[in-house]
């Protein structure tokens, strides 16, 4: 079963205080992505990661860092969360198919920092 | 930079009845995706194209990266179709940029 899962899917938090997103994979694609989605926005990519500890920024990386230690895992981090951090987050997956690539997507996190 | 400009904003059919969604890419795209966001905020793969069309069930799809487009085409709309459509183009590598979404909404 192909899924992308994201853990926690609802989170509230103060602002200043660390935020962990976290995401893994089971279909042990090499490539996972960060987004996240503001109205009238689309989809905006914070981080990239190509494979274990080789991760790239993205448009918008200010104000987060990423770690991926296993394959199947990419965490997303916020040291000290900001109120304009307020947004959903997708997690994303891809292999290269056919010469392709095709975007796995979880469910996403709704992240709201008072 | 590489943008995507998805048309239109906001969509409202009566169910039975069809449009398309549109993208314009500023430059060549090497693919494309389309994701409906449904009720829950899930976003459910549609189509990815390399070129050419594809169909499934009542939606149909079209990506012509020389003339640097994209459709999405619903017929027969149904209740269960409304939410946002996103498209998603491949500019090359792992770079994929989005579309600001369409805003759909099916009634009775």
């Amino acid at each position: 079963d192909m899924k992308v899962t994201q853990m926690p899917r609802y989170l509230i938090k103060r602002m200043g205080e660390n935020v962990l997103l976290e995401c893994g994979q089971d279909m042990s694609h090499e490539t996972m992505y960060w987004y996240r989605q503001d109205p009238g926005l689309g989809l905006q990519l914070i981080y990239i990661s190509y494979d274990v500890d080789s991760n790239s920024e993205g448009d918008i990386p200010k104000g987060y860092r990423v770690s991926r230690k296993k394959r199947e895992h990419f965490s997303l981090i916020l040291d000290s969360a900001k109120t304009n951090q307020t947004s959903v987050y997708f997690c994303a997956s891809s292999n290269r198919d056919r010469g392709g690539n095709t975007l796995y997507f979880g469910e996403g996190s709704r992240l709201i920092v008072v | 930079g590489d943008q995507v400009e998805q048309s239109p904003s906001a969509l409202s059919l009566h169910e039975g009845t069809g449009s398309a969604l549109r993208c314009n890419f500023t430059t060549t795209m090497r693919a494309v995706q389309w994701f409906r966001k449904n009720s829950r905020g899930s976003l459910i793969n549609l189509f990815y194209l390399a070129s050419g069309t594809k169909e499934n069930g009542r939606l149909k799809s079209a990506f012509d990266s020389k003339e640097r487009y994209s459709t999405l085409h619903i017929r027969d709309a149904q209740l269960e179709d409304s939410g946002t459509y996103f498209c998603a183009a491949w500019t090359g590598g792992y770079k994929v940029v989005f579309g600001s979404g369409t805003r759909l909404l099916v009634s009775p």
